[in-house]
């Protein structure tokens, strides 16, 4: 079974722009959960989605979006980057949401210049 | 919101010693506690977790107990060897109702074994 796959794995950014992060979830996994990880703050909750629907939302500003479609793959969204917004995302996969085990992929690393 | 507080930060044990990672939460709503390990440049990985009606799970030679009443959950690797380096993130969520993926983590512990 293929696991959680991201793309791009890396990307680098000026300000201003923005930067569109895709996941494909495990074949069968409904949930799609997305996470920042930084040095200086760890790994913080950014949403997720279930059945294309936003169930959840983490303490992010507006200028970070997602969706999802109805074969369950995410993508998440920054708009108007800033330097704050180099991290790695990653995105984590769950058959329903309920049980609480993840299923992390490789990440996304982002370089705002 | 939750609050998970994990230590050390660092941990440096030899080969074949026992490792211990201590996290307190403070939701007490919190009822499911999972542990990650992410090697270097590498996805955080599930390596065992604990819910809130077991005291301790144990996997081999990874165990962790949770003390609901105290709020504290805590991994025990015994037998270390060198593939256990890595960093380790405890976790919390409340399970079910569709918020158990929102995991508040821990500040991670970097485990080294040595020769």
């Amino acid at each position: 079974k293929a696991g959680v796959t991201q793309t791009p794995r890396y990307l680098i950014k000026t300000r201003g722009q923005q930067v569109t992060l895709s996941c494909s979830p495990i074949s069968g996994h409904r949930s799609v959960s997305w996470y920042q990880q930084t040095p200086g703050q760890g790994l913080q909750f950014l949403f997720e989605y279930f059945s294309e629907t936003q169930r959840n939302k983490g303490n992010f500003p507006g200028r970070f979006s997602g969706r999802q479609f109805s074969n369950s793959r995410s993508e998440m969204n920054v708009s108007t980057l800033e330097l704050g917004d180099s991290a790695l995302y990653l995105c984590a996969s769950s058959l329903n949401g309920l049980t609480g085990e993840l299923f992390f992929g490789e990440g996304s690393r982002l370089t705002v210049l | 919101g939750e609050n998970v507080e994990q230590h050390p930060s660092t941990l440096s044990v030899q080969e074949g010693d026992s490792a211990v990672i201590k996290c307190t939460y403070s939701d007490s709503a919190s009822n499911y506690f999972p542990w990650y390990k992410q090697e270097l440049g590498k996805r955080p990985q599930l390596i065992i977790d604990i819910r809130s009606n077991v005291g301790e799970k144990k996997d081999q030679r990874i165990a962790v107990t949770l003390n609901k009443t105290a709020k504290h959950f805590s991994l025990h690797i015994t037998e270390t060897q060198p593939e256990d380096s890595a960093v380790y993130f405890c976790a919390a969520s409340r399970g079910g109702g569709g918020t158990a993926s929102k995991l508040t983590f821990g500040t991670g512990t970097r485990l080294q074994v040595t020769l």
